[in-house]
């Protein structure tokens, strides 16, 4: 089946720092959705894509949709420790219609620079 | 505004018993979905509902797992007979289809653990 490339799988962050992850896939998307899971949490909608080149900002998160519609990126600003979490994006190909077709990444862990 | 309610949160249960998972859409969403999340599979869709009717349940393992919704307020996931494997976080997940693209909200999930 089709697959996410997300991207860096971990990293650690020092409070200040900004950070950067992307998905990537062989296929085309219609639509790009970054979310946050919290440890014993379900995943929250962070950010919603819906046009090739789109860029939108949630307050310090800002992210786009990739021009190949086969890419996104999320960017976190100045890194806060409630960054930390896992971070998923997910791709759908079909345009509003098959609702079921949306394709997670594996996640991208953030955490605390010990 | 009242989210995606899942019950129970945490469930531990022996090999062989049957376990019902159970879910409360965002009320007014036309989708349902069910989601399982393991560590070495990561977020997989189950199953997903349009307007209370299953649209596709190919990632649903086996007929040990099924899923109804018997109207727009509420969903069942059964596994019967539960196996260690079926251990996961199962979530819940409804949205709205609109013009210009449409988003999914997930429950806080039921964590599923067969002993």
């Amino acid at each position: 089946g089709q697959q996410l490339n997300q991207s860096p799988q971990s990293m650690f962050i020092q409070e200040g720092e900004d950070v950067s992850m992307n998905c990537t896939s062989s296929s085309i998307f219609n639509t790009w959705l970054w979310y946050k899971q919290d440890p014993g949490e379900g995943p929250v909608l962070l950010i919603a894509l819906y046009k090739a080149g789109e860029l939108t900002s949630n307050g310090r998160l800002t992210a786009q949709f990739g021009i190949t519609r086969k890419d996104s990126f999320l960017n976190i600003s100045a890194s806060i420790p409630s960054d930390v979490g896992i971070y998923f994006c997910a791709g759908r190909q079909n345009y509003g219609g098959s609702q079921g077709n949306l394709i997670f990444g594996k996640g991208t862990k953030l955490s605390v620079k010990p | 505004d009242a989210g995606v309610i899942q019950s129970p949160r945490h469930e531990v249960t022996e090999m062989g018993q049957e376990v019902t998972l159970r879910c409360k859409p965002i009320s007014g969403h036309d989708y349902l979905f069910w989601y399982r999340q393991t560590m070495m599979r990561g977020l997989e869709l189950l199953i997903y509902f349009n307007n209370n009717v299953p649209i596709d349940d190919s990632g649903m393992p086996e007929d040990r797992f099924s899923a109804k919704m018997p109207n727009a307020s509420f969903s069942t996931l059964k596994i019967q007979p539960s196996e260690p494997r079926d251990s996961a976080v199962y979530f819940c997940a409804s949205s709205l289809r609109r013009a210009g693209g449409n988003t999914i909200y997930f429950g806080e999930g039921s964590w599923l653990t067969v002993v």
